[in-house]
C-alpha cells in the first residue's frame, strides 16, 4: 500500500517569506504523479502543482515549487513570497494508478 | 466549463432518513471518484468509475452506502439509513486520465 506522510500539522509564516511544506511516500512503484492540493476555508480542492516521477526536473507554478527527490520518497512544496490568500490546509497527494492517496494535511497560516 | 458541479453544498438530515448526493463531472473527463473527508479519516476514496462503470468500490464503508453512474454526465451516492458518525464532506471529482483530477465543491453532510 503507498503512503503519504506530511509531519507538519500545522506552519505559520509571515507574509513575504518564504515556506516549506514536508511530504514523505512509501510506494514500490517506479511510474507514478504527485501532487499538492490547497483547500482554503472554502473548502475547494485546487490542485498547485504535479511531478511525474520520471521527471528529474523540479516542477514549477509561479511561486511554488516542489524540492522532489526520488531516491529519498521526498516531495516537498515551496511557497515563495508568502501572501495572506495562501492560508489554506495543503494536502500532499500520490497516484500511480488511478486514486489519489493523500497525506493527512499541513495547515498553513499566512500572518500580516 | 463550469467544473465539477455538486449538489447540494449542505445537507442536515435526521438519522435513519436517506441521503443523496449528486455530482456533475467535466464533459470529456471519463474517470469519476467520490471521496470523504473527515477530521479523523482525512480524505478516503469511497469509489471510482471509469467510462460510467464502478471499478473499485473497496472504500465504500458499507452497504448502506451506494452509488451510480447512469450516464457520462451524472453520478449519485446515496446512504441509506444515514446515521450520525456518516457526518463528512463528501468531494466528487473527475479527471480525463490518471492525473489532472478535478474536484467540486463538495457537499458537508450533517446527520443529526
Amino acid at each position: 500500500a503507498q503512503t503519504v506522510t506530511q509531519s507538519q500539522p500545522e506552519m505559520s509564516v509571515q507574509e513575504a517569506e518564504t515556506v516549506t511544506l514536508s511530504c514523505t511516500y512509501d510506494t514500490s512503484e517506479s511510474n507514478y504523479y504527485l501532487f499538492w492540493y490547497k483547500q482554503p476555508p472554502s473548502r475547494q480542492m485546487i490542485l498547485v502543482i504535479r511531478q511525474e516521477a520520471y521527471k528529474q526536473q523540479n516542477a514549477t507554478e509561479n511561486r511554488f515549487s516542489v524540492n522532489f527527490q526520488k531516491a529519498a520518497k521526498s516531495f516537498s512544496l515551496k511557497i515563495s513570497d508568502s501572501q495572506l490568500g495562501d492560508t489554506a490546509m495543503y494536502f500532499c497527494a500520490f497516484n500511480s494508478g488511478y486514486a489519489l492517496n493523500f497525506g493527512k494535511g499541513t495547515s498553513l497560516l499566512v500572518t500580516p | 466549463d463550469a467544473g465539477v458541479i455538486q449538489s447540494p453544498r449542505h445537507e442536515v438530515t435526521e438519522m435513519g432518513q436517506e441521503v443523496t448526493l449528486r455530482c456533475k463531472p467535466i464533459s470529456g473527463h471519463n474517470s469519476l471518484f467520490w471521496y470523504r473527508q473527515t477530521m479523523m479519516r482525512g480524505l478516503e476514496l469511497l469509489i471510482y468509475f471509469n467510462n460510467n462503470v464502478p471499478i473499485d468500490d473497496s472504500g465504500m464503508p458499507e452497504d448502506r452506502f451506494s452509488a451510480k453512474m447512469p450516464n457520462a454526465s451524472f453520478s449519485t451516492l446515496k446512504i441509506q439509513p444515514s446515521e450520525p458518525r456518516d457526518s463528512a464532506v463528501y468531494f466528487c471529482a473527475s479527471s480525463p486520465l490518471s492525473y489532472g483530477y478535478t474536484f467540486g465543491s463538495g457537499t458537508r453532510l450533517t446527520v443529526v
